[in-house]
């Protein structure tokens, strides 16, 4: 089974507007972080928000907010106002327990957002 | 000041030859990453390490051996390198296995030919 999923290969957006792009996780762990990360075509990759499982506030960071929905097990990214800028390949991560105590972060597929002028 | 720096950013080879990528974070990070991106940019990660100790080894062939000196290090031998480990490699740091940020290096862009 998958334990990120992302189900949008790709997406278009208005420049100025808001856009979601989807994530749901799967775990049984009862501590897990989520991060989502900007892939821009140079090919770095930017942290732009972590969420963890215990935090009660949808965690926020300028333009970007976490839809954080624990029930549901998902994890959307809401970026608003988009800028030109905004064009790149997102990536929803989850941290979860592994053997020994520690931690594995694994990586969704990713969604290609494109944005309009 | 770079806070994960990895090389040679671009490395062209040929089949059969062996190679390696060298990563140092000096953000005084306890845990380190190996991930490999492919060509449909899928993210994998392949080997962690903690306080220089393997904990992560996720079904790489035995080609590949990651060595960490020492906690502010974690260098990628490849050997016999084949066609199919085209792909770049990404090295990352976070502050434990349970950090809240995981800090990637620019990627080292590998071309098996």
């Amino acid at each position: 089974a998958q334990k990120i999923t992302q189900t949008q290969p790709g997406m278009f957006v208005q420049e100025k507007e808001a856009v979601t792009l989807d994530c749901t996780y799967d775990t049984s762990d009862p501590s897990y972080g989520l991060f989502w990360y900007k892939q821009p075509s140079s090919g770095e990759m930017i942290f732009l928000i972590y969420q963890g499982s215990y935090d009660q506030q949808n965690a926020t960071e300028g333009r970007y907010s976490l839809n954080f929905q624990k029930a549901r097990k998902s994890a959307n990214l809401v970026i608003s106002a988009s800028q030109l800028g905004d064009s790149a390949m997102y990536f929803c991560a989850m941290r979860e327990g592994y053997s020994g105590g520690y931690q594995k972060v694994t990586f969704g597929t990713g969604t290609k957002l494109q944005v309009i002028p | 000041d770079t806070a994960v720096s990895q090389t040679p950013k671009y490395l062209v080879t040929q089949m059969g030859n062996d190679k390696s990528i060298k990563c140092e974070q000096n953000l005084g990070h306890d845990t380190m990453y190996w991930y490999k991106q492919d060509s449909k940019k899928f993210l994998k990660i392949m080997f962690s390490y903690n306080n220089k100790e393997l904990i992560i080894n996720e079904t790489v062939p035995n080609r590949f051996s990651p060595k960490s000196p020492d906690k502010a290090h974690l260098n990628l031998h490849i050997n016999s390198l084949e066609l199919g480990d085209s792909a770049v490699y990404f090295c990352a740091s976070s502050l434990s296995t349970s950090g809240n940020t995981i800090y990637f290096g620019e990627g080292s862009w590998l071309t098996v030919v």
